[in-house]
């Protein structure tokens, strides 16, 4: 157990649709990183945020948002959802920023659009 | 984003036997990690190399980081079944904190 953890663990959902995935850092993380990992793409880096403060941004849509709430839980959203979007969608979380800090993560949401 | 190339993609073996898994990059890593991700859950991080030519051992796994930083192995000795997972490689631009990872090998051993 990572201490992250992540809910739903799964969703099933319809094209079009919008859904919100919840993530809560290991007690005392400042720094949370999403990631979504699908059989043709492998695993991705999506966004971090830094107590509270978006870092840094990869391959995530204008589809998918995110943030960091006072008490650092974050949530990912993702909206006008498509077949390609079904993927297993993992948060981890590290003390702070940088890669110094070891990044746990969750046990992952798995999204099935249909 | 650097791309990182594994292989093999996958491997299956017996108990007992060692195997050894690569990752390479055309561009010089910064440091470089590895991670093993177990079915249905989160990868687990168990390595962090970052000086080239570095060797770090885990118990049965060996890790080695190339002299130019832009390749890497993971050996395992005497596998086990425990051992079985998708083995993934992971590292960040010099500038950033973003991970890109590569496609990960599937280690299978069998009892």
């Amino acid at each position: 157990d990572s201490g992250v953890t992540q809910t739903p663990k799964h969703l099933i959902t319809a094209t079009g649709q919008r859904v919100t995935l919840r993530c809560s850092p290991r007690s005392g993380d400042l720094s949370v990183y999403w990631y979504q990992q699908s059989l043709d793409q492998g695993l991705q880096f999506l966004i971090q945020y830094y107590n509270g403060e978006e870092r840094a941004k990869g391959n995530i849509l204008e589809r998918f948002s995110a943030q960091q709430f006072p008490d650092l839980h974050s949530e990912l959203n993702l909206s006008s959802l498509e077949l390609g979007d079904s993927a297993l969608y993992f948060c981890a979380s590290s003390v702070a920023s940088g890669l110094t800090y070891e990044q746990y993560f969750g046990p992952g949401t798995r999204l099935t659009v249909t | 984003t650097q791309l990182l190339e594994q292989s093999p993609q996958f491997l299956s073996i017996q108990e007992g036997e060692n195997l050894t898994v690569y990752c390479n990059s055309s561009s010089v890593f910064s440091s470089l990690q590895w991670y093993r991700q177990e079915p249905g859950e989160g990868p687990v991080l168990l390595v962090t190399v970052v000086t080239g030519g570095e060797v770090k051992k885990l118990k049965r796994l060996t890790f080695q980081f190339g002299d130019a930083r832009k390749d890497s192995s993971l050996h395992i000795t005497a596998a086990q079944p425990g051992d079985t997972g998708l083995y993934l490689c992971a590292s960040a631009g010099s500038n950033d904190y973003k991970l890109s990872f590569g496609a990960g090998t599937t280690v299978t051993v069998r009892a």
